[in-house]
């Protein structure tokens, strides 16, 4: 069983299209996250939900839009692509948010998104 | 702020040496302390841990200390084989509401026969 599993693995798409990719975990964590990993593997985190809550919101493009459902569940959806989006985009859990270091966090496998 | 700062790569070793990949952390409070691994066309793992000052986190042979005096957790392999090969990230959480989970830029290993 995986334990984050994102979808698509792979996205190619044009310029001006709109997409989301898919996050889903199912180790019963509280806290989900969105992180970009750049072209020189350089990770930052975009966004986290705390049990469905946005806690943490870093500069990111208004593009993007992360949607939390249920607390097992947190897809990004981007709007308008640029080429500068093509990145891996990784997905992540832990049990807490901030306070919850002590164990961890989860990633899925990536999703190699290009903008062409 | 919180930052990690981790030797530039790409490391390149031959199979049976020893391997050390510095990494220096900059943290307010009392963070916990990681080395995650990524293996190519993969996500990452978690390869070890230390949730405080003088704690060793181990994991097939790598091994790193937290260092609470020189801010360090340096991440070391007695003997190295090519299926180390992999991105390795040095990582933090500063264990604050709010935060997340802070990446050093990752050093490349590669191991050869």
């Amino acid at each position: 069983d995986t334990a984050v599993s994102q979808t698509p693995k792979y996205l190619v798409t044009q310029m001006g299209n709109d997409k989301s990719i898919k996050c889903e975990q199912n180790l019963g964590h509280d806290t989900m996250y969105w992180y970009k990993q750049d072209s020189k593997k350089f990770l930052k985190i975009m966004f986290s939900y705390n049990n469905k809550e946005l806690i943490i919101n870093e500069t990111v493009p208004n593009r993007f839009s992360p949607k939390s459902p249920d607390k097992a569940h947190l897809n990004l959806h981007i709007n308008s692509l640029e080429l500068g989006d093509s990145a891996v985009y990784f997905c992540a859990s832990s049990p807490a948010a901030g306070t919850g270091g002590g164990e961890g966090y989860t990633f899925g496998s990536g999703t190699r998104l290009t903008v062409v | 702020g919180n930052s990690v700062t981790q030797m530039e790569g790409p490391v390149t070793l031959s199979e049976e040496a020893f391997l050390t990949i510095n990494c220096t952390y900059t943290a307010t409070g009392y963070p916990s302390l990681f080395w995650y691994v990524q293996y190519p066309g993969e996500g990452l793992q978690l390869l070890l841990k230390a949730t405080k000052a003088d704690d060793k986190g181990s994991n097939k042979g790598f091994e790193a200390t937290y260092r609470k005096e020189t801010t360090s957790f340096h991440l070391e392999k007695g003997s190295v084989q090519v299926s180390d090969s992999a991105v390795y990230f040095c990582a933090l959480t500063p264990n604050q509401a709010g935060t997340a989970l802070i990446f050093g830029k990752g050093t490349t290993l590669s191991v050869s026969s």
